[in-house]
């Protein structure tokens, strides 16, 4: 079955800088990738997806990217605010959602 | 129009006890998904329904734990002899069509078993 592996676990930047967060998975046939963003005690979030006849995404100041031959994605995000920290979860499917462990990303002002 | 909701927002119940978590998904999403998230951890998938079937249920813990979509909609997971390790909170998630489509989420039901 799929695996999908998150970096890091924890990632603090300062504000206004970028931060990248990591994954990768095992099962060639997923084909739809999401990032969702989720605060404390609240829902998950979807911020971004992307499929796997696509490389690379980007919504204003987020952007992901997919290497399938790699097997991996990543989550840009540029010019980081303090609303932005939470923590992020990828995901990888083929028709359910098999997803990583989660960034808690830190903002410091 | 209206997201995905699920009722109760909390539930706190005893060992061995039974409880339902209801699911309503956005209104023509055909697709319903039950989710698990425990503190610190992402979200682990329960079950997937297609219209009124559980297309994959392989995600269900035991056989204590059974769903049910039985108009195609609204979704009801129930739970059988409780014990303090079914502590998470539920998530719902419905998504328009099904394989690969964005799935949208529940606010979730916090489930204590004390």
């Amino acid at each position: 079955g799929e695996n999908v592996e998150q970096h890091p676990s924890t990632l603090s930047v300062q504000e206004g800088d970028s931060a990248v967060i990591k994954c990768t998975y095992s099962d060639s046939a997923s084909n739809y990738f999401p990032w969702y963003k989720q605060e404390l005690g609240k829902r998950p979030q979807l911020i971004i997806d992307i499929r796997s006849n696509v490389g690379e995404k980007k919504d204003q100041r987020i952007a992901v990217t997919l290497n399938k031959t790699a097997k991996h994605f990543s989550l840009h995000i540029t010019e980081t605010q303090p609303e932005d920290s939470a923590v992020y979860f990828c995901a990888a499917s083929n028709y359910q959602l098999i997803w990583g462990a989660g960034t808690k990303l830190i903002i410091k002002p | 129009g209206a997201g995905v909701s699920q009722t109760p927002s909390n539930k706190v119940t005893e060992k061995g006890k039974y409880v339902e978590l209801r699911c309503d998904p956005i209104s023509g999403h055909t697709a319903l998904y039950w989710y698990r998230q425990s503190l610190g951890q992402g979200p682990e998938f329960l079950i997937y329904f297609q219209g009124t079937g559980a297309a994959d249920d392989s995600g269900l813990p035991n056989d204590r734990f059974f769903a049910v979509r039985p108009e195609g909609s609204v979704s009801t997971l129930k739970i059988q002899r409780t014990e303090r390790g079914d502590s998470a909170v539920y998530l719902c998630a419905s998504s328009l069509a099904g394989a690969g489509d964005t799935q949208y989420f529940g606010p979730g039901t916090r489930l204590t078993v004390l």
